[in-house]
């Protein structure tokens, strides 16, 4: 089935660890997000690209990384937990309409919780 | 950049009342307008959406309307029920594909 699939789903570590929460789309869209919400508060973008070898910054990019390597795969890695990463992390996909915008789905999350 | 605003933050109704969410956009460019809705603890899910060269869209109870000329958007809930409690974001996209959502709007509705 076509989805959007993220691991770890929870996952709780210590201050100053490097982590990396993988997503993995499977319905071929060009286009991939990361945003991290707070429970039922706004998105923020963190990053996102167009296709293979493409990646953008968000609004909070500033102490993670992405990497597209391949169409279906989009990790974020955080070279440095801290407590004030602690959110929930959820990764999209959108198809890649030439000229319109095209309807974005998202993963189930991963809960980060930083000690 | 696009900016999004929505309104209102909170929204209580009484089951069967209609509750409506607006939300204005900035960037001319944008074409593309989704409501997505998001249970606690899940994650948000497309429930209608429109593109600028349409007016207005209904899928049963729920419908959004698009004035472009001032880059507004709104939300329309008709009938609401208990399972309609949730907390609602507009976003606005251009066809370079970015979405901007707006910040939400937590709608409880109450028997």
């Amino acid at each position: 089935e076509a989805d959007i699939y993220q691991t770890p789903r929870y996952l709780v570590i210590g201050t100053g660890k490097k982590i990396t929460l993988e997503c993995s789309q499977t319905m071929g869209h060009d286009k991939m997000y990361w945003y991290q919400q707070d429970p039922g508060m706004e998105l923020h973008l963190i990053h996102y690209s167009y296709g293979v070898n493409s990646t953008e910054k968000g609004d909070l990019s500033s102490e993670s990384t992405v990497s597209r390597i391949r169409t279906e795969h989009f990790p974020l890695t955080l070279e440095s937990a801290r407590p004030s990463h602690t959110s929930q992390y959820l990764c999209a996909s959108s198809e890649g309409l030439a000229g319109v915008g095209g309807t974005q789905y998202f993963g189930p999350g991963t809960r980060l919780t930083v000690l | 950049g696009e900016n999004v605003e929505q309104h209102p933050s909170t929204l209580s109704v009484q089951e069967g009342d209609s509750a409506v969410i607006k939300c204005t956009y900035s960037d001319s460019a944008s074409n593309y307008f989704p409501w997505y809705k998001q249970e606690l603890g899940k994650r948000p899910q497309l429930i209608i959406d429109i593109r600028s060269n349409v007016g207005e869209k209904k899928d049963q109870r729920i419908a959004v309307t698009l004035n472009k000329t001032a880059k507004h958007f709104s939300l329309h809930i008709t009938e609401t029920q208990p399972e309609d409690s949730a907390v609602y974001f507009c976003a606005a996209s251009s066809s370079w594909g970015k979405f901007q959502f707006g910040a939400g709007t937590q709608v409880v509705v109450t028997p």
